[in-house]
């Protein structure tokens, strides 16, 4: 597609619900990122996919976070048994060449209550 | 580890006025540094970026120099408008890395 893709917009979940994260990146992006944006805080670096493949999952704040990516290109990432302080935005960007120039999606805003 | 601190916001600013935004890193190696800009309601988009010391990136009128004796990368514009209100981040990738280390945001607000 033209840009990043973020699904849904906005979700409202109540604590110990899971959620599903959905990211449709560029097309031809081999390279996907997933941030997170707690409310005026920073970006928070979570996990980088290279393809199909996980180089780095060491930004995942507990084994309640996972992510996947398929085909090279869709990725999910999935929170388990959400508490309140996963509320945050939920940012994936993509990219041709590595970290010189992410294209990012709107995000997920999460509200956990 | 590496980092990058910036200004805290916000930063209120008449039409026409000359802009600031301070942003300093630590890092090993030789880092890339970029400035990235989230209009309200949209994504973060790349602005501008310098991938070795004394380069200058430039966009939109914008502009930051990648000084390595300072460790710093501050953002610059002569003469904002009311359309460049938006959150402006600093960050940096370091060498031969794969991901990309925001700072905190510093939201701008121009004023007509």
């Amino acid at each position: 597609g033209a840009g990043v893709s973020q699904s849904p917009s906005n979700k409202v979940t109540e604590k110990g619900k899971d959620v599903e994260l959905r990211c449709d990146p560029i097309s031809g992006h081999t390279a996907l990122y997933w941030y997170r944006q707690r409310l005026g805080q920073g970006l928070e670096f979570l996990i980088y996919f290279q393809g199909n493949s996980a180089p780095d999952k060491s930004g995942l704040p507990s084994d309640r976070f996972s992510a996947e990516r398929t085909g090279e290109s869709v990725s999910t990432l999935t929170i388990q048994r959400t508490q309140q302080e996963d509320s945050a935005v939920y940012l994936c960007a993509s990219s041709l060449d590595g970290p010189y120039g992410y294209t990012f999606g709107s995000g997920t805003r999460l509200t956990v209550v | 580890g590496d980092s990058v601190t910036q200004m805290e916001g916000p930063v209120t600013l008449s039409e026409e006025a000359f802009l600031t935004i301070n942003c300093t890193y630590t890092a090993t190696g030789y880092p890339s540094l970029f400035w990235y800009v989230q209009y309200p309601g949209e994504g973060l988009q790349l602005l501008l970026k310098a991938t070795k010391a004394d380069d200058k990136g430039s966009n939109k009128g914008f502009e930051a120099t990648y000084r390595k004796e300072t460790t710093s990368f501050h953002l610059e514009k002569g003469s904002v408008q009311v359309s460049d209100s938006a959150v402006y981040f600093c960050a940096l990738s370091s060498t031969g890395g794969f991901k990309t280390i925001f700072g905190a945001g510093t939201r701008l607000f121009v004023k007509a």
